[in-house]
């Protein structure tokens, strides 16, 4: 119950597409999802994050769809760029519970091509 | 403003050994998580630290701990190393209290062999 579901493992998009991820989850308790970027020999940095109270979160080029009664979220880049490519990573936080544990997705290994 | 830093960024032990390593959070941020990364398991939440006390624990073997300081710094220790620690160690700093943005270092990255 505790895990959050990812795919696809790997993607591959042509410059000017758009990438699309997705995540499910169990655990109802989960009050907020971000999604963290992560380039080779770096640490994930946050990207963008939603709350279950909110449908949707954009920010650039970035988007979060958030459906709640399905339990499921997904972050759609539009205008995909080669320097986009990277590792994406869901996650999943229960934030009432006076914990910052971060629950993650297993990644999605993006490649944009030029 | 500094990141979170963390020491030392590459290291190779050997079986049955044990390694400390360090995180120095953001200035401000109380809250000190370490996480484990490897190419099987994906990021693991090992343990969580907010005003020295641990307040959360991954699913861990008891070789794994760790502990903060006064001044929010924190250390994780791996006794008795096995192959399979081989990973990136990733440490991440908030502020007080959930419902904060998560800060993650470039981790520390271990060699077990």
């Amino acid at each position: 119950q505790q895990q959050v579901k990812q795919s696809p493992q790997s993607l591959i998009v042509q410059k000017g597409g758009i990438s699309i991820i997705n995540c499910a989850y169990e655990n109802t308790a989960f009050d907020y999802f971000p999604w963290y970027q992560q380039f080779p020999g770096k640490g994930p940095a946050l990207l963008i994050a939603i709350r279950p109270d909110v449908s949707e979160k954009k920010e650039g080029r970035f988007t979060i769809s958030f459906n709640k009664s399905a339990k499921q979220f997904s972050l759609h880049i539009m205008d995909s760029q080669p320097g986009d490519s990277a590792t994406y990573f869901c996650a999943a936080q229960q934030q009432s519970g006076a914990t910052n544990k971060l629950i993650f997705g297993t990644g999605t290994l993006l490649a944009v091509q030029p | 403003k500094a990141g979170v830093t963390q020491t030392p960024r590459y290291l190779i032990k050997t079986r049955g050994q044990q390694v400390t390593l360090s995180c120095s959070p953001i200035s401000g941020h109380r809250s000190v998580s370490w996480y484990q990364q490897t190419p099987g398991q994906g990021l693991q939440f090992l343990f969580e630290y907010f005003s020295e006390t641990q307040r959360n624990k991954g699913n861990f073997p008891g070789r794994f701990s760790g502990r903060q300081f006064s001044n929010s710094r924190s250390e994780m220790n791996v006794s008795t190393l096995e192959l399979g620690d081989s990973a990136l160690y990733l440490c991440a700093s908030s502020y007080t209290g959930a419902g904060n943005t998560i800060y993650f270092g470039e981790g520390s990255w271990l060699t077990v062999v």
